[in-house]
C-alpha cells in the first residue's frame, strides 16, 4: 500500500522560498501510471491543486499560482519536492503531496499524505 | 476554472441520524466527483468516486448521488466516527478544483 509523507520546515520568512518533500513508501514513483501532486490548505480559502509532476519530469501547475512553483522528482530517494519562490503571507497553509492516475477522468487524488503546516512570517 | 460550491458549512446531526451533504458546481462535471473524509492531523480519505462508487474499505452507510451539477454525499446513520469535515473534488477538468467543504458536528 503507498504512502505518503510530507516534511519540511514549518516556518518561512515573507520573499523567501517554501521547499518541501513527499517521500514515497510501498511503491514506486518510477511508474506511467500516476501524477505526483501537491495540495495546499488555507484557513480561510480552503483547498487549491498546486501542480503535478510525471516521471518524465514534464510539470503541470495551477495557471492562479502563476510561476511560483517548482515541483522536481529524485528517483534516486523516491521523492518529490515542491519549491515555491516569493513566498508571503497568503502561502500560509497546510501543505499535501497526493497522488492522481493518469487514466482520463479517474484524477480523484488518492492516496494523500497527512500533510505539513507551513507558516510565513517574519 | 470549474468553481465547487459545498453547502451547508457547518451540519449539526445527532448520533444515528441521517445527514446529507450538497456540493455544485459551475458547470457539467458529469459524474465526474469524489467525495473526501478529513479529521484534524490525518491524511485525507477517499470516501467515493465517479459520484457514487464507494472506495475500498469504506462503509455502506456512505452513499452519493447526482450528475452534471448538482450531488449529494449522504451518511446513513452516523457514528461517533463520522463527525468529520467533508469536501468535494471535481476531476472532469484540469485545474482539479475542491469545494470549500461541510463540517459535520455532533448536535
Amino acid at each position: 500500500q503507498v504512502q505518503l509523507q510530507e516534511s519540511g520546515p514549518g516556518l518561512v520568512k515573507p520573499s523567501q522560498t517554501l521547499s518541501l518533500t513527499c517521500s514515497v513508501s510501498g511503491g514506486s514513483i518510477n511508474t506511467s501510471d500516476f501524477y505526483w501532486n501537491w495540495i495546499r490548505q488555507h484557513p480561510v480559502k480552503g483547498l487549491e491543486w498546486v501542480g503535478y509532476i510525471y516521471k518524465s519530469g514534464d510539470t503541470y501547475y495551477n495557471p492562479s499560482i502563476k510561476s511560483r512553483p517548482t515541483i522536481s522528482l529524485d528517483m534516486s530517494k523516491n521523492q518529490f519536492s515542491l519549491t515555491l519562490t516569493s513566498v508571503t503571507a497568503a502561502d500560509t497553509a497546510v501543505y499535501y503531496c497526493a497522488r492522481v492516475a493518469r487514466i482520463a477522468r479517474k484524477w480523484w487524488f488518492d492516496p494523500w499524505g497527512q500533510g505539513t503546516q507551513v507558516t510565513v512570517s517574519s | 476554472e470549474i468553481v465547487m460550491t459545498q453547502s451547508p458549512a457547518i451540519l449539526s446531526v445527532s448520533p444515528g441520524e441521517r445527514a446529507t451533504l450538497s456540493c455544485r458546481a459551475s458547470q457539467n462535471i458529469f459524474s465526474n466527483i469524489a467525495w473526501f473524509q478529513q479529521k484534524p492531523g490525518q491524511a485525507p480519505r477517499l470516501l467515493l468516486y465517479g459520484a457514487s462508487n464507494r472506495a475500498s474499505g469504506i462503509p455502506a452507510r456512505f452513499s452519493g448521488s447526482g450528475s452534471g451539477t448538482d450531488f449529494t454525499l449522504s451518511i446513513s446513520s452516523l457514528q461517533s466516527e463520522d463527525f468529520a469535515f467533508y469536501f468535494c473534488q471535481q476531476y472532469n477538468n484540469w485545474p482539479l478544483t475542491f469545494g470549500g467543504g461541510t463540517k459535520v458536528d455532533i448536535k
